[in-house]
């Protein structure tokens, strides 16, 4: 398996506090990813980033900004999270963008906003 | 249109038989898929690749009909233990940062 994990996996909050998740990698790859996974939709990613320093926005990132200040490490924070955040986040990684490259995930955090 | 499609199911079988699974895609210029399998409450975890016409792991067949924009999972000789959530993923083709699209999955139970 990949050396992927996250930080917290489970995780209760109220809405307005700001929450932070992480993910640790030791495979040193480039690409890291953050998702998240709800019924009805599937994984939706948030942002990616493809170096550190370097992120974008995937298709739902409104709500959320992402850190990367080290190859290992790719944060993910709700600056005021919402009950609609209520989710399973997941984070990936990826080598490179070749065909037969694809994403690895870690275990996943499940974040309840009430 | 979601740019990957998946019949939801559940498909409920008997240990075993014959499962397939479609999958459809709308980029056309994607060359490259991949099944992942998801257990509950678990990670996607990837199955299978597929670049070319197909791939074939043991009890495992992904097929790819690039003319109908399809992908399929075959799985022979079904056993207990492959009772997940089998998730579709095609690459986006215009991104250069390696950007996947998943399904939202098929759910299988296989029953003793």
């Amino acid at each position: 398996d990949a050396g992927i994990t996250q930080s917290p996996r489970h995780k209760v909050t109220e809405t307005g506090t700001p929450v932070t998740l992480r993910c640790h990698q030791t495979e040193n790859h480039r690409y890291m990813y953050w998702y998240r996974q709800d019924p009805g939709h599937g994984l939706r990613l948030i942002h990616y980033s493809y170096g550190v320093k370097d992120t974008d926005k995937g298709e739902v990132s409104d709500g959320y900004s992402v850190s990367r200040s080290k190859t290992e490490d790719f944060l993910l924070t709700l600056e005021s999270a919402t009950s609609s955040q209520t989710s399973v986040y997941f984070c990936a990684i990826s080598e490179s963008l070749a065909l037969t490259d694809t994403q690895y995930f870690g275990p996943g955090t499940r974040l309840t906003v009430l | 249109r979601k740019e990957v499609e998946q019949d939801p199911g559940p498909f409920n079988v008997p240990e075993g038989a014959t499962v397939a699974f479609n999958c459809t895609y709308s980029n056309s210029a994607s060359q490259s898929f991949f099944w992942y399998r998801q257990d509950c409450r678990k990670e996607p975890k990837l199955l299978m690749s597929v670049y070319s016409s197909g791939n074939e792991d043991g009890r495992f067949t992904a097929q790819l009909n690039r003319a109908s924009q399809y992908i399929s999972l075959l799985i022979r000789d079904s056993k207990l233990s492959d009772s997940a959530t089998y998730l579709c993923v095609a690459p986006d083709r215009g991104s250069t940062l390696g950007r996947l699209y998943f399904g939202r999955g098929t759910q299988l139970t296989v029953w003793p």
